[in-house]
């Protein structure tokens, strides 16, 4: 069965700390994954998408990672501020259909001054 | 673009009431999808369509839900009669690509908030 399974569950840091978001998956065949970021009472934004090809990719102080063999990615968050504080979910796609798309829980973000 | 617009934000209503979801998604986007979310299951797929045909509906919970796209510039997504298990925020989003689409990004509207009583 398809899975995806992300951690920590929830995280609290410090303002401009950096942070480590994990994202486990057992998903197959693979096509893609996404990092969405998911403010509070809002609808999930688009932070990066990644191949297979793709080991790396960054958006402002956002980089996740990808090791496609190990079936593991990574969000990095580098000098976090207080707009971090958010829920942070991967998705992982094997398909076209609705069925390949397979959801994480999200890690819920919290950033102390 | 005022992005993708979703009403009404949020949603009361009787165990047993229809309740009718609406969205309008980006202009010239050809992929419209719901989705619902909760606590306990997370984000799921409902459906989604491309050029205003369902694609894949299997992530339809059962047949109380249906989704119609009559036109390029609006969507619903209908639940009747509604139960309290179907609580939750059901997003709309849409995209210029297919959920396997690798290049391109999915753009989510507000949400509504679903509270069946």
């Amino acid at each position: 069965k398809n899975q995806v399974e992300q951690s920590p569950q929830s995280l609290i840091i410090l303002e401009g700390k950096n942070c480590t978001l994990q994202c486990n998956y057992t998903v197959s065949p693979f096509s893609n994954l996404r990092w969405y970021k998911q403010d509070t009472g809002r609808g999930p934004v688009s932070l990066t998408i990644m191949t297979f090809s793709e080991n790396t990719k960054s958006n402002g102080r956002y980089t996740a990672t990808l090791d496609a063999d190990t079936k593991q990615s990574s969000l990095h968050i580098t000098a976090s501020q207080l707009s971090d504080s958010a829920s942070y979910i991967c998705v992982v796609i094997s398909g076209g259909g609705a069925d390949g798309l397979t959801f994480g829980k999200g890690t819920h973000l919290i950033i102390q001054p | 673009d005022a992005g993708v617009i979703q009403s009404p934000r949020h949603e009361v209503t009787e165990m047993g009431q229809e309740v009718t979801l609406r969205c309008k998604p980006i202009s010239g986007h050809d992929y419209l999808f719901w989705y619902r979310q909760t606590m306990m299951r997370g984000l799921e797929l409902l459906i989604y369509f491309n050029n205003n045909v369902p694609i894949d509906d299997s992530g339809m919970p059962e047949d109380r839900f249906s989704a119609k796209m009559p036109n390029a510039s609006f969507s619903t997504l209908k639940i009747q009669p509604s139960e309290p298990r179907d609580s939750a925020v059901y997003f709309c989003a849409s995209s210029l690509a297919p959920p396997s689409g690798s290049g391109k990004t999915q753009y989510f509207g507000p949400g509504t908030r679903l509270l069946v009583l």
